[in-house]
């Protein structure tokens, strides 16, 4: 079965670094997403990524964050200058199209930022 | 705005014995809704989906849900629960974004004594 694939599966930085979180989708889908889960809480949409350019964006996603697709199999998102409370499970997501389709989501990053 | 609500925290139920995980959802038209899983370390895995016409839906790992309109409801039910079920549950939402957004529950965790 095809899968997201995510790397690396931990990482810790320092505060005031920059990150950038990676992501292989499945190679056919359309969609692409970013959702973080911060320990405890609920899994929360950050972004959303269709036709080369971000196509939704929550509140979370501020000047901070940026995502890029390099070549036409990586889907990547970057912190800017991480914070503390930027730690959390990062996940990334495909879907064959949008609206009312059931994603594939990836094991998950975990950003530990210290 | 849309929401989705998952009244139980934490569900401890006997291996064997049925389960019955509540969602419910506020959105203006009839939304598209999902149950994923979520084991330790794990990413989300999608369990089901609702995207219209029969309200009872059946998914993987012998795992159904019911949408029911009236009460803004899309329970999760298994007649019989295994060890192996022990994991988070989350149910989520998805309309009135054409770019599928989703949004979670703030989860159910399960736990199977033997």
């Amino acid at each position: 079965e095809p899968e997201v694939t995510q790397t690396p599966s931990h990482q810790v930085t320092q505060m005031g670094q920059e990150v950038i979180l990676r992501c292989v989708p499945i190679s056919n889908h359309l969609y692409f997403y970013w959702y973080r889960q911060i320990l405890g809480q609920k899994v929360e949409f950050l972004v959303s990524f269709y036709n080369n350019e971000i196509s939704e964006k929550s509140e979370i996603f501020d000047d901070q964050f940026s995502v890029e697709r390099p070549d036409g199999s990586n889907f990547t998102l970057k912190i800017r200058s991480t914070k503390l409370e930027d730690s959390a499970m990062y996940f990334c997501a495909s879907s064959e199209a949008g609206q009312g389709f059931g994603y594939t989501f990836g094991s998950g990053t975990r950003l530990t930022v210290v | 705005a849309q929401s989705v609500t998952q009244p139980d925290i934490h569900i401890t139920v006997s291996e064997g014995a049925s389960l019955e995980l509540r969602c419910n959802y506020s959105y203006g038209a009839t939304p598209y809704l999902f149950w994923y899983v979520q084991s330790p370390g794990q990413g989300l895995q999608l369990l089901l989906k609702y995207f219209s016409g029969d309200t009872l839906v059946q998914g993987i790992k012998g795992f159904e849900a019911e949408f029911k309109r009236s009460q803004s409801s899309f329970n999760l039910r298994k007649p019989s629960v295994h060890w192996s079920d022990a994991a988070e549950y989350f149910c989520a939402v998805s309309g009135s974004s054409n770019t599928g957004k989703l949004i979670f529950g703030q989860g159910t965790t399960l736990q199977v004594k033997p």
